[in-house]
């Protein structure tokens, strides 16, 4: 069974730092693409992350230079350090995994459970 | 830039169907979307794939009941026969070169 679990999430203080992860099975882990999304209580999906089968990483504005995305394939793991934190980062965190088929991406295909962060004093 | 819109919400009869829109920004009317289902207190789980033609490529376990297709920029979820559990938030997403992109969700209630 193709599965993804999150771990990680929890209560910090603005200005501190977390770090998520999302292990990773039933599927070769190093071939895939991989995405962080959060979405906030009462809101909408919103990209934070992606590395790419060749560790190529990207960001949008609103975490460049705070969270590092990462991947450790022979543990079929991810990994996202947070870092900077702010109340606006208070959100559940998915994983997700980028879908092929013919050999062109189909979007998000396989999605975790989710990790709450809580940035609060 | 590129952006996805939705409408926030939908309603339609229980064993009707309905056709949810997502809109691509102006310049981005050859994107291809997939769409997500939320349902209450989930994760996401993904639908399908609609590419610019209309066709549409749906994810595993996904009943009949659900069809995708296209019109210029205008990219579409049908889902026929309601049933309760269809009643969820429902998200397009789209992709460029570095960049990923929710639309803002349209949330379904099944009456």
């Amino acid at each position: 069974e193709v599965q993804l679990v999150e771990s990680g999430g929890g209560l910090v203080q603005p200005g501190g730092s977390l770090r998520l992860s999302c292990a990773a099975s039933g599927f070769t882990f190093s071939r895939y693409d991989m995405h962080w999304v959060r979405q906030a209580t009462g809101k909408g999906l919103e990209w934070v992350s992606t590395v790419g089968a060749a560790g190529d990483t990207y960001y949008p504005g609103s975490v460049k230079g705070r969270f590092t995305v990462s991947r450790e394939n022979a543990k079929n793991s991810l990994y996202l350090q947070m870092n900077s934190l702010r109340a606006g980062d208070t959100a559940v965190y998915y994983c997700a995994r980028e879908g092929y088929g013919s050999a062109r991406t189909v979007g998000m295909d396989v999605w975790g459970q989710g990790t709450t962060v809580t940035v609060s004093s | 830039q590129l952006v996805l819109t939705q409408s926030p919400s939908a309603s339609a009869s229980l064993g009707a169907s309905v056709k949810l829109t997502c809109t691509l920004s102006s310049g981005h009317n050859t994107y291809a979307i997939a769409w997500h289902q939320q349902q209450p207190e989930k994760g996401p789980r993904y639908l399908m794939k609609v590419n610019s033609d209309g066709s549409h490529i749906k994810g595993d376990g996904i009943p009949d009941r659900f069809s995708g297709s296209s019109s210029g920029a205008e990219r579409y979820l049908t889902i026929s026969s309601l049933q309760s559990e269809d009643e969820a938030d429902y998200y397009c997403q789209t992709w460029g070169t570095g960049v990923w992109v929710f639309g803002g969700g349209t949330k379904l209630t099944v009456l």
